[in-house]
């Protein structure tokens, strides 16, 4: 199983929005609403901050949000803040009893 | 408060054993799924085991499939990972987490292990 796509950086402004993008296949994204998105915080263990694609658990800033839409799934931070960098990973259960993690994008926050 | 606390890294040799606890608490352990997730330094996250509540069912990535064992004594409440052949690149921090949903809802704060001679 390949690991899913996303870019290795992304940066933007204090206010603005931007959207971290999560490319797998129809063996993964393609098939299963189960993706979930993590935040990690440099030494940190990583934390969930979307599961089921597009729900946010308890305590989660609404500024997050998640979509999936064919074989891609995408984070949108909305009013970026200084907090909010971090490593940003995608994972998708796969209906096979397995996972697959994406490779992981840096968020700068400029 | 859920916390997941592991145990049990070090430094082994290319082709020892090591096998790491995760102790839970805060939450209904016999209740939920377990997975163990590791992170080689610098790089990004590779789920590794996972087991059902019951420990009835368990799957594995095939890059440790036949080398790892992932089990758990409900009765204890502990979480085992057992890992057997030991390769450089297994060299990595090892995370347990709960399972909710089929996402990682809780995470340890990781225990590292080293294959090295």
């Amino acid at each position: 199983q390949s690991a899913l796509t996303q870019p290795a950086s992304v940066s933007g402004s204090p206010g603005q929005s931007l959207t971290i993008s999560c490319t797998g296949t129809n063996d993964d994204i393609g098939s299963s609403y189960l993706v979930s998105w993590y935040q990690q915080y440099p030494g940190k263990a990583p934390k969930l901050i979307i599961y089921g694609a597009s729900q946010r658990p308890s305590g989660v800033s609404n500024r997050f949000s998640g979509s999936r839409s064919a074989n891609t799934a995408s984070l949108t931070i909305s009013g970026l803040q200084a907090e909010d960098e971090a490593d940003y990973y995608c994972c998708s259960y796969t209906g096979r009893l397995s996972w697959v993690f994406g490779g992981g994008t840096k968020l700068a926050v400029l | 408060e859920v916390q997941l606390a592991e145990s049990g890294g070090g430094l082994v040799q290319p082709g020892g054993s090591l096998r790491l606890s995760c102790a839970p608490s805060g939450f209904t352990f016999s209740g939920a799924a377990m997975h163990w997730v590791r992170q080689a330094p610098g790089k990004g996250l590779e789920w590794v085991a996972r087991i059902w509540s019951d420990g009835g069912s368990i799957s594995y990535p095939d890059s440790v499939k036949g080398r790892f064992t992932i089990s758990r004594d409900n009765v204890k409440n502990v979480l085992y990972l057992q890992m057997n052949s030991l390769r450089a690149e297994d060299t990595a921090i090892y995370y347990c987490a709960r399972d909710s949903d089929y996402a990682f809802a809780n995470w340890g704060q990781g225990s590292l292990v080293i294959v090295s001679s």
